[in-house]
């Protein structure tokens, strides 16, 4: 089956300095890459939608200064947290999907960021 | 504007059957999924319906009606790993998901 994996699981950075996350599609070719951010009982909120080689679609108020996607080929995106405060604490979740108009989202296992 | 609706939370006795209802309203629609997430993990897929009717898939069942905008997900012979978050997510017409706040089920023994 489809394989979506992301590194790191957990990070725990330090308030002002910046964090990347790796979403990688391992088995699988990902036109569309999703970022999704879950707070502690809460759903999963979109953040941004990503097609590969072109600049990604961010929802509304989520600041794409802060939250930089780059998706440079068909099996990686990379969510960067720039200048994290503690209120970016966040599990972030990436999911990947082959076609444009597949059904199906492959989600990755997702990354803790804790900021102190 | 687009909006998923379900329980917030539901308890059940171990062994028993539960039923967790979701209604959607969706600019398009291209599919309804489920995916249960436990504490600190990522979704895992358990359905996707796209036609109506109910497909069984082991102790779990998908319903879909596209006229009534509405699911269900049917857990039997339930078990207390069945303990987690239940979300409800419906494809719109550019095959984007729409998810649900999620509903909570408790398993009691």
């Amino acid at each position: 089956g489809a394989v979506v994996s992301q590194h790191p699981s957990w990070v725990i950075c330090k308030s002002g300095t910046s964090v990347k996350i790796e979403c990688r599609s391992l088995d699988f070719q990902a036109t569309t890459m999703f970022w999704y951010r879950q707070f502690p009982k809460q759903s999963l909120m979109l953040m941004a939608t990503s097609n590969e080689g072109s600049k990604a679609t961010y929802e509304q108020g989520v600041e794409k200064d802060k939250f930089l996607i780059n998706h440079a080929s068909l099996t990686l995106s990379t969510l960067t947290v720039t200048s994290a405060h503690p209120e970016d604490s966040s599990f972030y979740i990436c999911s990947a999907r082959e076609g444009l108009d597949s059904a199906e989202q492959y989600f990755g296992p997702g990354t803790r960021l804790t900021v102190t | 504007g687009q909006n998923i609706d379900q329980p917030t939370e539901m308890t059940a006795t171990e062994g028993a059957i539960v039923q967790i209802n979701c209604t959607y309203q969706t600019s398009g629609f291209n599919g309804l999924f489920w995916y249960q997430q436990h504490a600190g993990e990522a979704p895992t897929f358990l359905s996707y319906n796209v036609l109506d009717g109910l497909e069984e898939k082991g102790r779990f069942s998908s319903f879909l009606s596209r006229s009534k905008g509405y699911s269900y997900l049917l857990l039997k012979e339930l078990q207390m790993k069945d303990s987690a978050s239940y979300l409800c997510a419906a494809l719109d017409s550019n095959y984007q998901l729409i998810w649900g706040a999620g509903t909570k089920l408790i398993i009691k023994p």
